[in-house]
């Protein structure tokens, strides 16, 4: 059974950092592409930030680049994302999720986690 | 990037009727080299997270129940509800996949008339 453990979430004051952590078993992690999507109170989701199979290819929205950095450790099974210059606006909950392919484009997301909640506010 | 958009924001339909979601994007998403449609659609329950329904806009994920359809192609496509559940409220979104820059439509609620 696929499963994804999202951990890391709280509280951050404006202008801090925050990494957040996904646990994947269930699957070979190493073979696919996997993502951070978000979604703010009430809203719809949009999608954060990407990374292939191998790490060796990112991607990530407008609205995080430069500020955002995700990254994986395939020998534990770990996506994780670098939160920094948190914004209000970053407010949401945090979905890893795994992609069906090994690369970002052509790779829809077929399993998704439970959410981890980042609140930035002072 | 690409835009998706989709209508209605919110649909309220009789138990047992049909649901008609659409989803329209800003530039094909159709890919011709393996003339796939690169959308999927997704079904978020109140407090739960998304889960997958259909992808390359008409292809179920296994264990899906079959009154879910997807059709279209290009840039304008359709989910149906066949028969519609109490189980089905829900809120349901597109999304595309053909670049890297993945976007979501802005979701549509499903509610029982």
């Amino acid at each position: 059974e696929v499963q994804l453990l999202e951990s890391g979430g709280g509280l951050v004051q404006p202008g801090g950092s925050l990494r957040l952590s996904c646990a994947a078993s269930g699957f070979s992690f190493s073979s696919y592409a996997v993502s951070w999507v978000r979604q703010a109170p009430g809203k719809g989701l949009e999608w954060v930030s990407g990374i292939s199979d191998s790490g060796g290819s990112t991607y990530y929205a407008d609205s995080v680049k430069g500020r955002f950095t995700i990254s994986r450790d395939n020998s534990k099974n770990t996506l994780y994302v670098q939160m920094d210059s948190l914004r209000a606006e970053d407010t949401a909950v945090y979905y890893c999720a795994k992609g069906s392919y090994n690369y970002g484009s052509g790779s829809y997301l077929d399993y998704w986690g439970q959410g981890s909640l980042v609140t930035v506010s002072s | 990037d690409i835009v998706m958009t989709q209508s209605p924001d919110s649909l309220a339909v009789s138990l047992g009727e049909r649901a008609t979601i659409n989803c329209k994007s800003s530039q094909s998403i159709l890919y011709s080299s393996d003339n796939k449609n690169y959308l999927a659609w997704y079904q978020q329950k109140p407090g739960q997270p998304p889960k997958l329904l259909i992808f390359w806009a008409s292809t179920r994920k296994s264990g899906v129940p079959d009154r879910f359809s997807g059709s279209g192609s290009g840039t304008d496509f359709t989910l149906t509800i066949n028969s519609l559940q109490a189980d089905d409220v829900a809120v349901y979104y597109c999304q595309q996949y053909y670049s890297t820059q993945w976007t979501f439509g802005q979701g549509t609620k499903v509610e029982i008339k």
